[in-house]
């Protein structure tokens, strides 16, 4: 069965500085593999997603997210983080041919000005 | 309308009680998913719809937990005999046309049905 894993439960960051958050993935075969923000009070939003093609995954928002095969990761980057973007950010998998999603715990970042 | 509605946003009940939660997905959605949110964890699978099916209903915790979609649109999760332990966020997503069919397939979020307990 798929899990995720995100270490960090919470981190904290200077606006203005770089941003990565970590996931990795527990699956016999590539998943499908995504990164949504949660918001206080709002629903999930998708930032970005891989199923295919190039491992390097453009988002809304200004965020990234590579995947990389050899360390069963997908990890979310910014390169310069704004106030705005504090939130909690979940990672999530799903099987080829499933149709459910599995998430992670979740990271609370938090944005120092 | 513009995105997923969910309805109670708030609903409170004492332990035993039956309670009701309802979607509205996006028009035109055939897919539809139920998921759980406890405090400090990420959502939890608990059923998905392709049309009026249930498709995989393989996280529903116990038969105290049921969930239909009679017209292939709005769905209602039904929850028998609540237990305390049952006080979560619900959440309520569509995407246009599942995962399966579609690779890619994005899940709309609706804002959630906070279950409380007492």
């Amino acid at each position: 069965a798929q899990s995720v894993t995100q270490p960090d439960i919470h981190i904290t960051v200077s606006e203005g500085a770089s941003l990565e958050l970590r996931c990795n993935y527990s699956y016999g075969a590539t998943p499908y593999l995504f990164w949504y923000v949660q918001s206080p009070g709002q629903g999930l939003q998708l930032l970005l997603k891989y199923f295919s093609g190039d491992t390097l995954v453009q988002g809304i928002k200004g965020f990234e997210a590579e995947f990389k095969r050899s360390q069963s990761s997908f990890n979310l980057r910014k390169p310069s983080v704004h106030w705005s973007d504090a939130a909690e950010y979940f990672c999530a998998v799903g099987a080829p041919g499933t149709d459910k999603l599995i998430f992670g715990t979740g990271t609370r970042l938090q944005v120092f000005p | 309308g513009a995105g997923v509605s969910q309805t109670p946003s708030n609903k409170v009940t004492e332990k035993g009680k039956y309670v009701e939660l309802r979607c509205d997905p996006i028009s035109g959605h055939t897919a539809l998913y139920w998921y759980r949110q406890s405090l400090g964890q990420g959502p939890e699978f608990l059923i998905y719809f392709q049309g009026t099916g249930a498709a995989d209903d393989s996280g529903l915790p116990n038969d105290r937990f049921f969930a239909v979609r009679p017209e292939g649109s709005v769905s209602t999760l039904k929850i028998q005999r609540t237990e305390r332990g049952d006080s979560a966020v619900y959440l309520c997503a569509s995407s246009l046309l599942g995962l399966a069919g579609a690779p890619g397939d994005e899940q709309f979020f609706g804002p959630g049905t906070r279950l409380t307990v007492l």
